[in-house]
């Protein structure tokens, strides 16, 4: 079946303008997780949805970031103002939903982001 | 605090070889481990994952792990590599409440001929 989508797969902005990233999750999957892939960062961890509630933010680098879901399913990752700093590859997963850690998350293709 | 720690940033191989990608873990509870690989160019795969049932994992393409408890460590292992192999590969621990993985920095494989 379908995977995860992201659109749009490259984006190039420049520095204090708004951006809005798209999610597209596994149909049927309740999880939804928004990742950063950046060369000095690694793989980090931004926020966590359960249906269209978001029980763990804790990931957001700060206030300029933002993300909804709506309909439990398509969900939108905002950034405001976006400084150079934000340049990475924006990973959006999900998952069934199962409680206690051992869901398998899948994975979408990422969404390249360039500030210039 | 759950991390974990690749102890190697890359690793290099000849075809035919065996793989060894090590990974150490901390945490205070019983945790989830997973390795995850990531081809040039493409999105992040699940090889396998450790959830507290038997310690040896079989993953695909011939991948396994070993939940070590008393060493703190679920090192990825290959008998045989094969060019296609060549890859960043990842370990990574489920968070307590299970809302967040948490990943290491990544160790690149190179599969030589």
């Amino acid at each position: 079946g379908a995977g995860v989508s992201q659109s749009p797969s490259n984006k190039v902005t420049e520095k204090g303008k708004d951006v809005e990233l798209r999610c597209d999750p596994i149909s049927g999957h309740t999880a939804l997780y928004w990742y950063r892939q950046s060369l000095g960062q690694g793989l980090e961890f931004l926020i966590y949805f359960q249906g269209n509630s978001a029980p763990d933010k804790s990931g957001l680098p700060s206030d300029r970031f933002s993300a909804e879901r709506t309909g439990g399913s398509v969900s939108t990752l905002t950034i405001q103002r976006t400084q150079q700093e934000d340049s990475a590859v924006y990973l959006c997963a999900s998952s069934l939903g199962r409680t206690g850690g051992t869901d398998t998350q899948y994975f979408g293709p990422g969404t390249r982001l360039t500030v210039l | 605090a759950q991390s974990v720690t690749q102890l190697d940033s890359h690793v290099s191989v000849s075809e035919g070889t065996p793989v060894l990608l090590r990974c150490n873990y901390s945490s205070s509870y019983s945790p989830s481990l997973f390795w995850y690989v990531q081809h040039p160019n493409k999105g992040l795969q699940l090889l396998l994952k450790y959830t507290s049932a038997a310690t040896l994992v079989k993953g695909i393409n011939g991948f396994e792990a070993e939940f070590k408890k008393s060493e703190t460590s679920f090192h990825l292992t290959k008998p045989s590599a094969h060019m296609s192999d060549a890859a960043e590969y990842f370990c990574v621990v489920s968070n307590q409440a299970g809302t967040a993985l948490i990943f290491g920095k990544g160790t690149t494989l190179s599969v030589s001929s």
